[in-house]
């Protein structure tokens, strides 16, 4: 079965440090990995994706994402946060083995960035 | 490009009471997702469309909930009678067709809330 795991509930940052948020994934064929962001009575927004190829993602505001197959991870990233920044951010894996399509997303993680 | 639009934005209700959800994907988009989000959770599937037809409904609890999608453009759901464990956010999503890359476009939300 697929799944998402994003190990940290919340991460504080400080306005213009680096941000990771992190994810690690768990599927038995070819991984399709999303990051979404969820702001206060939002729905989620797209950021970025990996389907294949070059290992770091760019995407929406500055993000990206490193997919590490060995380790089994897709870490968000961005050199310096900003604090508009803050909101819940998503992780979620796809995958078709076994016929098994769905999107399935992580618990989230709440990044808080400080003034 | 207007993006998926969903109506209520909320919702409050009795238990017992019948109350429907109503989403608009964005045009063209020929795929469309209903998710449930639970508080602190990330979202789960309840039902995929492909057009007309529900291609996977096995996340949907079938005894009070039910969804459909006339003409294969806006899309239903519905819940009779809700019971109190209803409450959460519930998304619709929408991609041009169901392909296990495509990047899913998700909406507002209604937040449901049983009382």
């Amino acid at each position: 079965a697929q799944s998402v795991a994003q190990p940290e509930d919340q991460v504080n940052v400080a306005e213009g440090n680096p941000l990771t948020v992190k994810c690690t994934y768990s599927v038995s064929g070819n991984p399709y990995l999303f990051w979404y962001v969820q702001y206060p009575n939002r729905g989620l927004q797209f950021l970025l994706k990996y389907i294949t190829g070059d290992n770091l993602v760019k995407g929406s505001y500055g993000f990206e994402a490193e997919f590490n197959k060995s380790q089994t991870s897709f870490h968000l990233k961005k050199p310096s946060a900003l604090v508009s920044d803050s909101a819940l951010y998503f992780c979620a894996v796809r995958s078709i083995s076994g016929g098994y399509n769905k999107l399935i997303f992580g618990a989230g993680t709440r990044l808080a960035v400080h003034p | 490009e207007a993006g998926v639009v969903q109506s209520p934005r909320y919702k409050i209700i009795e238990k017992k009471q019948p109350v429907a959800f109503w989403c608009n994907p964005i045009s063209g988009h020929n795929t469309l997702y209903w998710y449930r989000q639970n508080l602190g959770q990330g979202p789960e599937l309840l039902i995929r469309y492909e057009n007309e037809e529900a291609v996977d409904d096995s996340q949907l609890p079938k005894d009070r909930f039910s969804a459909e999608r006339l003409k294969g453009v806006d899309s239903t759901l519905k819940i009779q009678p809700a019971e109190l464990g209803d409450s959460a956010v519930y998304l619709c999503a929408s991609t041009v067709g169901g392909g296990v890359t495509d990047t899913q476009y998700f909406g507002p939300g209604t937040r449901l809330t049983v009382l």
